[in-house]
């Protein structure tokens, strides 16, 4: 099974800072990396798959990057909406499964 | 809009059975495939299952393989999982996700329905 390992567990920015959050892979995933946004009390929403594509009606603010095993999801500017729990999961090693990151806690500094 | 709804939650004791249900509309069912992923009380997120569009391949993780079955009526357009010998550690949300093939990234989810297993 692929491990995903995401740091920081917890990063604290200020609105309108850059974040940058990262993702590793213990194997290469190729670019089938998606990253997920969720929220207190939401299902979680796909921002990035394929490693950089932005999915439909994500900000331009958010952008992915990195292949094989070092993956990172850049927010540009910090907006107060942007501050929840963001998952990397990677899709390319089918079977056993997709497997997640523990996921990062992006908090208001 | 594309939408899924899940229920069929609810307590139930260790050793017990479940059926969850996901309703989909929206876009059209049996091309997609579909999977259940569910979080525990503040942890992440884990997947539990998979089916191909068609319902012709199934997939498990190890966690849940023998106890749970996934299933689809793609005539009802809905996705069903059902969970026997429950466990304490099954105790999460239960989210239904969407996704263009069984080995994909998860582009429309459902709200989720809670399951609790206890005595």
């Amino acid at each position: 099974e692929i491990v995903m390992t995401q740091s920081p567990a917890t990063l604290s920015v200020s609105p309108g800072e850059r974040a940058t959050l990262s993702c590793r892979a213990s194997q290469s995933v190729s670019s089938n990396l998606a990253w997920y946004q969720q929220k207190p009390g939401q299902a979680p929403r796909l921002l990035i798959y394929g490693a950089s594509t932005r999915a439909t009606g994500i900000p331009a603010r958010f952008s992915g990057s990195g292949s094989g095993t070092e993956f990172t999801l850049t927010i540009s500017s910090l907006q107060s909406e942007d501050f929840a729990v963001y998952y990397c999961q990677q899709y390319n090693n089918w079977p056993p499964g997709i497997t997640f990151g523990q996921g990062t806690r992006l908090e208001i500094k | 809009e594309v939408q899924l709804v899940e229920s069929g939650g609810g307590l139930v004791q260790p050793g017990g059975s479940l059926r969850l249900s996901c309703a989909a509309s929206g876009f059209t069912f049996s091309s997609y495939a579909m999977s259940w992923v569910r979080q525990a009380p503040g942890k992440g997120l884990e997947w539990v299952s998979a089916i191909s569009g068609s319902g012709g391949s199934t997939y498990y993780a190890d966690s849940v393989k023998g106890r749970f079955t996934i299933s689809r009526d793609n005539s009802k357009n809905t996705l069903y999982l059902q969970m026997n010998s429950l466990r304490a550690e099954d105790t999460a949300v239960y989210y239904c996700a969407k996704s263009w093939r069984i080995s994909a990234y998860m582009d429309v989810w459902g709200k989720g329905t809670t399951v609790t297993v206890s005595s």
